[in-house]
């Protein structure tokens, strides 16, 4: 019983947005959102969180739908650098539910 | 670099056995938690703790168990190994044990069951 579902890949032009989206129908009250990305190879890397707000930090920015049951992550200006996979995850209580991830090829 | 290490890179061994994966979470970090990443299963929380006492268990197996060491270094013993055991093994870190707190992850421990 998946808690966020996003789509398996996406493509983005260098330099272009991208908006990533997700969605987490299940989610309640206390649930916060959090977006990491892992590279090729690597380890996941955090991206941003929120619980309600939309949220803004050097690497991205994350709009959270006002119901809450989806949220999107934005990349302003996609670089080759961003080709990674991007993982939605809820938190709820002390546990973590990652979604199968959006796999982001960036185009030149 | 997130600063956590893991070792050992690769492990290869047969089914039956038990192995141990080491992880010294960032200088100043209380947290470490566990995650399996497997092809068919994805990525997978098993166990958190904070400042050496359990704080949250995910999908962690009756075989797989795990402590916090005084010094905050973290083992996860995995034990009676199934060939469905062959995972990519994470270990992450943040400085607080709340689930909003930013998680540093190490490189990962690839595990081979034969």
């Amino acid at each position: 019983d998946a808690k966020t579902t996003q789509p398996n890949s996406m493509e983005s032009n260098e330099e272009e947005p991208v908006h990533l989206p997700c969605n987490h129908s299940t989610i309640s009250g206390t649930d916060y959102i959090h977006w990491y990305r892992q590279l090729p190879s690597q380890g996941p890397e955090y991206v941003i969180h929120g619980l309600t707000s939309n949220v803004n930090n050097r690497m991205a920015s994350l709009a959270i739908a006002e119901d809450r049951k989806s949220s999107t992550l934005i990349l302003h200006r996609a670089t080759l650098r961003d080709a990674a996979v991007y993982y939605c995850i809820l938190s709820t209580g002390n546990q973590f539910y990652f979604g199968t991830g959006t796999s982001l090829t960036v185009i030149p | 670099d997130s600063g956590v290490t893991q070792t050992p890179k690769h492990l290869i061994t047969a089914t039956g056995q038990r192995v141990t994966l080491r992880c010294s979470p960032r200088s100043g970090d209380l947290s470490v938690y566990w995650y399996q990443q497997s092809l068919d299963q994805g990525l997978q929380f098993l166990i958190q703790y904070y400042n050496g006492e359990e704080r949250a268990k995910g999908n962690i197996l009756e075989r797989f168990s795990a402590q916090q060491f005084p010094d905050l270094h973290s083992e996860l013993n995995l034990s009676s190994l199934e060939l469905g055991d062959s995972a990519l093994y994470f270990c992450a870190s943040s400085v607080g044990g709340l689930t909003y707190n930013e998680q540093f992850f190490g490189p990962g421990t690839r595990l081979t069951v034969l």
